[in-house]
């Protein structure tokens, strides 16, 4: 069975960092990974997704780097704004059942 | 139409009554979830329907009872819950087809059992 483990479970930084989440998964068979954004009390927002063959995706100040045969994933986010702060989850897509096996996620506090 | 939309907002119920919540989508897709959140915890699969039939569900009591009537609606209909099913109900879809597997989720349901 799929486990994700997202570390640190929690992170307050300044405006304007740089910084890097992580995410590991114990089954290299997945069919792709998303990382999700979620403010709290609020549904969960997509971010970026990486298919299984590719390596990374970026999108604006986010970028996301997949490494299957390690079963990691780093989320990095250039140039933190308080607008940033929510709870960031990853998840695995499993090859044969199609279904998101999520992370414990990382809170995410920048401050201003 | 870009949007999953979840109804009601917030819901709460005594042990014994019977509400639904309801998903709707009109982007095409042919996958649909259900995941409950509880607070500070992740999300976890309850159900999965694609192209209107279950296709997963994860050992969900039998008081959470799913229904797919058309491609686009997706509901959860409640019965004689407990006070510990109480949470952020949350539902997803995902278009058909490879390679994409993204889901798009709602807002959610909050559901509070008394």
């Amino acid at each position: 069975k799929q486990e994700v483990t997202q570390i640190p479970a929690a992170l307050s930084v300044p405006e304007g960092e740089n910084l890097v989440l992580n995410c590991s998964f114990t089954d290299s068979a997945i069919y792709n990974l998303q990382w999700f954004r979620q403010d709290p009390g609020k549904g969960l927002t997509s971010l970026l997704l990486i298919q299984s063959s590719q390596r990374e995706q970026t999108s604006g100040r986010l970028n996301a780097s997949l490494d299957k045969s390690s079963g990691r994933s780093t989320l990095y986010i250039a140039a933190s704004q308080p607008g940033d702060s929510a709870t960031y989850l990853c998840a695995a897509m499993d090859t044969g059942r199609r279904a998101l096996t999520f992370g414990s996620g990382t809170r995410l506090q920048v401050q201003p | 139409d870009t949007e999953v939309t979840q109804t009601p907002k917030h819901l709460v119920m005594g042990m014994t009554n019977k509400k639904s919540l309801k998903c709707e989508q009109h982007m095409g897709h042919r996958a649909m979830y259900w995941y409950k959140q509880k607070a500070k915890k992740p999300p976890e699969l309850m159900f999965v329907y694609s192209y209107e039939k279950l296709s997963i569900n994860e050992s969900v009591p039998s008081r959470f009872s799913p229904e797919c009537p058309n491609s686009s609606l997706l509901n959860l209909h409640l019965h004689a819950l407990q006070p510990e099913d109480s949470a952020l109900y949350l539902c997803a879809s995902s278009p058909p087809g490879v390679p994409t597997g993204e889901l798009f989720f709602g807002e959610g349901s909050r559901l509070t059992v008394l």
